[in-house]
């Protein structure tokens, strides 16, 4: 069935490193793919989408595209503040799955000042 | 505007007791649905409403049940509770199903004891 995969956590970095977290995925057809994020004691909330390939998703410096050929959407940022320290997930909506959301297990992301 | 709202924040329960989660949303959408999230996991899909009077079972739906008599209303009943039902519940609401951003309640903890 279809599925998500992302790096393991947590992930830690210092102040204004560069941050990239791996996601792939498996899918019937072409998915809608999403990063959404969690910070703590909170919901999720949307970070970025990107609905076909080639397309970039942006929003608050976190940039991903959406890369048919290595079913990858990988989410980066070029310099990490400490509030960004938050869960990542990565998801997407699978027609296949009557069009509702496959997430992927959430990465950790701590950043230290 | 509150968004999408959940009730109790937290909540414990007794091996065999019933309970419902409650969830409210106020943007008019259409699609409603309920995820737990655990460890390691993300976050899988219960069940989920695609409009009021219908309900599908989603990735986990044994041991509860849904209703959906109101487009604001979409509570989560827990039948008879088990210690594999100890998590975190995320009730979720979007325009409708597909690349639709989906808006995350809070959460409700719950342990089964």
């Amino acid at each position: 069935g279809d599925s998500v995969t992302q790096m393991e956590g947590p992930v830690t970095l210092s102040e204004e490193a560069f941050l990239t977290i791996n996601c792939t995925y498996t899918a019937t057809g072409y998915p809608s793919l999403f990063w959404y994020v969690q910070y703590p004691g909170e919901g999720l909330q949307l970070l970025l989408k990107a609905t076909k390939a080639d397309d970039k998703g942006s929003n608050k410096g976190f940039e991903a595209t959406y890369r048919k050929e290595t079913t990858s959407f990988h989410l980066e940022k070029g310099s990490v503040q400490v509030s960004d320290s938050a869960v990542y997930f990565c998801a997407l909506s699978a027609i296949s799955y009557g069009q509702n959301f496959v997430f992927g297990p959430g990465t950790r992301l701590s950043v230290l000042p | 505007n509150a968004g999408v709202t959940q009730t109790p924040k937290f909540q414990v329960l007794k091996t065999g007791q019933s309970m419902t989660l409650q969830c409210a949303q106020d943007m008019n959408h259409e699609y409603m649905s309920w995820y737990r999230q655990d460890p390691g996991m993300g976050l899988r899909l219960i069940h989920y409403s695609v409009g009021a009077g219908i309900t599908d079972q989603g990735e986990v739906p044994n041991g509860y049940n849904v209703s959906r008599s109101t487009t604001e209303d979409f509570p989560l009943r827990l039948l008879s509770a088990a210690p594999s039902q100890t998590s975190v519940y995320f009730c979720a609401s979007s325009y409708s199903m597909g690349a639709h951003t989906q808006y995350f309640g809070p959460g409700t903890r719950l342990t089964v004891l």
